[in-house]
């Protein structure tokens, strides 16, 4: 089983700022991963497929970069609506996602 | 548009079995699979298992294999997630969601499972 570490835990930044977040596998993925956000009480959205390709109607701001076993999401100007928890995700069987990482607002 | 409707809440006891369903609309359902998620309280997302839509072809985590059966509909375009010999620690919210090249682009709203005595 492939396993996902997402860090940092939580990313405590301000609105307009730039996030980045971090997903490492335990070993290579190639370009098999994906990105999620959830908000409280909602389920996941898919922000990102194929490590940079981002999903239908996704704003530009989120960009996803990486291969192998190092990725990374990045927010380019935080929107109050961006605060959330992040999920990565590997499509290889079994599916298994990162721990999260929780965006908060500072 | 795409929607996956859930059903709704369950309250179950130790040992009993539950069964979700997933309604899918807006889209070619036996074009795409169905996925299983789930979540417990406060933690974070974990895959049950696939189901093609268009032949039935399951594949489940090893954590759950012998407990779950994952079955579709094709006539009424819905997917079923029965989980049996239900835990305490299998308290949960569920989500169905589409499956786009083992990536999840549509997901249900979930359905809130809990197992208490």
């Amino acid at each position: 089983e492939i396993v996902l570490t997402q860090s940092p835990a939580t990313l405590s930044l301000s609105p307009g700022e730039r996030a980045t977040l971090s997903c490492r596998a335990s070993q290579s993925v190639g370009s098999s991963l994906a990105w999620y956000q959830q908000k409280p009480g909602q389920a996941p959205r898919l922000l990102i497929n194929d490590a940079s390709s981002r999903a239908t109607g996704i704003p530009a701001r989120f960009s996803g970069s990486g291969s192998g076993t190092d990725f990374t999401l990045t927010i380019s100007s935080l929107e109050p609506e961006d605060f959330a928890v992040y999920y990565c995700q590997q499509r290889s069987n079994p599916i298994t996602f990162g721990q999260g990482t929780r965006l908060e607002i500072k | 548009q795409v929607q996956l409707v859930q059903s709704g809440p369950e309250v179950k006891k130790p040992g009993a079995s539950v069964k979700v369903s997933c309604k899918a609309s807006g889209y070619s359902f036996s074009s795409y699979g169905i996925t299983w998620v789930r979540q417990a309280p406060g933690q974070g997302l974990e895959w049950m298992g696939w189901i093609s839509a268009y032949n039935g072809k399951t594949d489940y985590a090893q954590k759950f294999q012998g407990r779950v059966t994952m079955t579709t509909d094709t006539t009424t375009s819905t997917a079923y997630m029965d989980l049996r010999s239900l835990r305490s620690d299998d308290t949960a919210v569920y989500y169905c969601a589409r499956d786009f090249r083992y990536y999840f682009d549509f997901w249900g709203r979930g359905t809130v499972v809990t197992v208490s005595s």
